[in-house]
């Protein structure tokens, strides 16, 4: 199993400019999650989903958006980046068989505005 | 608003002591709690969780303990390692509908040779 993969690993982008950030897993797992870690600081909750066709707002959700069409794949749109946007974002998914416990992370993605 | 938090931002510990990471959490209603370990530049791995009925949990090496009454939530690492250096985040879950996760700052562990 490949878990969860994230691509690009790292991204620089020009205010206004949009892009999506991927995020796939193998492990069949029905939750899945997008984070953003601003340096020295815990992880913020953008968006999650319970399953396909369903996604939900987390702690952070404006100038982002989300949509699952398959349980595999869990994208996270910038509508149009701004240099507050800069961050490190994770996907993370788990199963709602242990509910939800134990998220298994990406690797990440580093993401520069300017 | 909800919220978790973390006592200390650094801690340092000589290897072969005992590590106590603590944190804070004001949700109540929460029904796990969960303590997550990051190295530098990779993402969160999950190292022990513990229900909300429950008040101490063991593991490898670990050992959780949650204290409602003052809504406090502890990591206790024995033994530590050089290989247990890493930024240390707790957690919480609520299952009553909505599944949303609730991360704190995180601390960061410094184990000294």
């Amino acid at each position: 199993n490949a878990g969860v993969t994230q691509t690009p690993k790292f991204q620089v982008l020009k205010t206004g400019q949009s892009m999506t950030l991927q995020c796939a897993q193998d492990m069949n797992h029905e939750y899945m999650s997008w984070y953003r870690q601003d340096p020295g600081m815990g992880l913020r909750l953008i968006h999650y989903s319970v399953g396909a066709g369903i996604t939900d707002q987390g702690e952070v959700p404006n100038g982002y958006n989300v949509s699952r069409s398959t349980t595999e794949d869990f994208p996270l749109r910038l509508l149009s980046a701004a240099p507050s946007q800069t961050s490190v974002y994770f996907c993370a998914s788990s199963s709602l068989g242990t509910l939800g416990r134990e998220q298994f992370f990406g690797p990440g993605t580093r993401l520069t505005v300017l | 608003g909800e919220s978790v938090g973390l006592h200390l931002p650094t801690l340092s510990v000589q290897e072969g002591d005992n590590s106590i990471i603590n944190c804070a959490y004001s949700n109540s209603a929460s029904d796990y709690f969960i303590w997550y370990k990051q190295e530098s530049g990779k993402g969160p791995q999950f190292i022990i969780d513990i229900r909300s009925n429950m008040d101490k949990r063991q593991g490898q090496r670990v050992t959780v303990l949650l204290n409602k009454t003052v809504k406090h939530l502890s990591l206790q690492i024995a033994a530590t390692q050089p290989g247990d250096s890493a930024v240390y985040f707790c957690a919480e879950i609520s299952l009553s509908g909505t599944y949303k996760y609730i991360f704190g700052t995180g601390t960061r562990l410094k184990v000294l040779a």
